[in-house]
């Protein structure tokens, strides 16, 4: 079975700090995203990565910058957080392929104070 | 660009009703549709997409090209179906999803 292991489940931050999101996977999946979860809004798609040091940016990667320098790790950095960053984060893996499903990690709920 | 529509935010039923969670979306070429659920304080997971046309936990979701929809469906609701639906769709030639904004299922009993 797929796993994918978001590093925190909880993390507080305060207002210009620079934070790191990480996110591992064990099944060799050449894709990975990063998606943020608010009410209301569904999932909204800030980065994805279809390769060892390439990166797409999704619909929302503003303030958000992305890393994978490895295979199976893919970090979410917010350069200087802000409030409005305040969200659930969900990181993903996806193989490369017609009708391939993702697979989600548990979260972290980023809260920026 | 590629675009999902879920209109309802809440849909109440009480056990044993019908369900219909609707899913429309925007786009000009061949669509992979899935459908994830999120239950509480559970990971989101893959509940159903297009091309199996299978039926997991009851639900089924037809695709319906005519009108761009991918409604889930299911008979006889059950107090355990509570939880987040969320329908996503992948451009042919992309790996990317994109979701709807989720309906949130409630089932009283």
């Amino acid at each position: 079975d797929v796993k994918v292991t978001q590093s925190s489940r909880y993390l507080v931050k305060r207002t210009g700090e620079k934070v790191f999101l990480e996110c591992v996977q064990d099944m060799d999946h050449e894709n990975m995203f990063w998606y943020r979860q608010d009410p209301g809004l569904g999932l909204r798609l800030i980065y994805f990565s279809y390769d060892v040091k390439m990166k797409e940016k999704g619909d929302i990667p503003e303030g958000y910058s992305v890393s994978r320098e490895k295979k199976e790790r893919f970090s979410l950095i917010l350069e200087s957080a802000s409030t409005n960053q305040t969200s659930m984060y969900l990181c993903a893996s996806r193989l490369t392929g017609y009708n391939s499903p993702l697979h989600f990690g548990n979260g972290t709920r980023l809260t920026v104070t | 660009a590629q675009r999902v529509t879920q209109p309802e935010k809440l849909l109440s039923v009480f056990k044993g009703a019908p369900v219909e969670l609707k899913c429309n979306y925007s786009y000009s070429g061949s669509p992979e549709l899935f459908w994830y659920v999120q239950y509480s304080r559970q990971r989101l997971q893959l509940l159903l997409r297009h091309i199996s046309r299978e039926s997991i936990k009851g639900f089924t979701a037809d695709l319906n090209k005519g009108e761009t929809s991918f409604h889930l469906k299911k008979p006889f609701a059950q107090e355990e179906d509570s939880a987040m639906y969320y329908c996503a769709l992948s451009a042919l030639g992309t790996d990317k999803l994109i979701f709807g904004t989720g309906t949130r299922l409630q089932v009283f009993p």
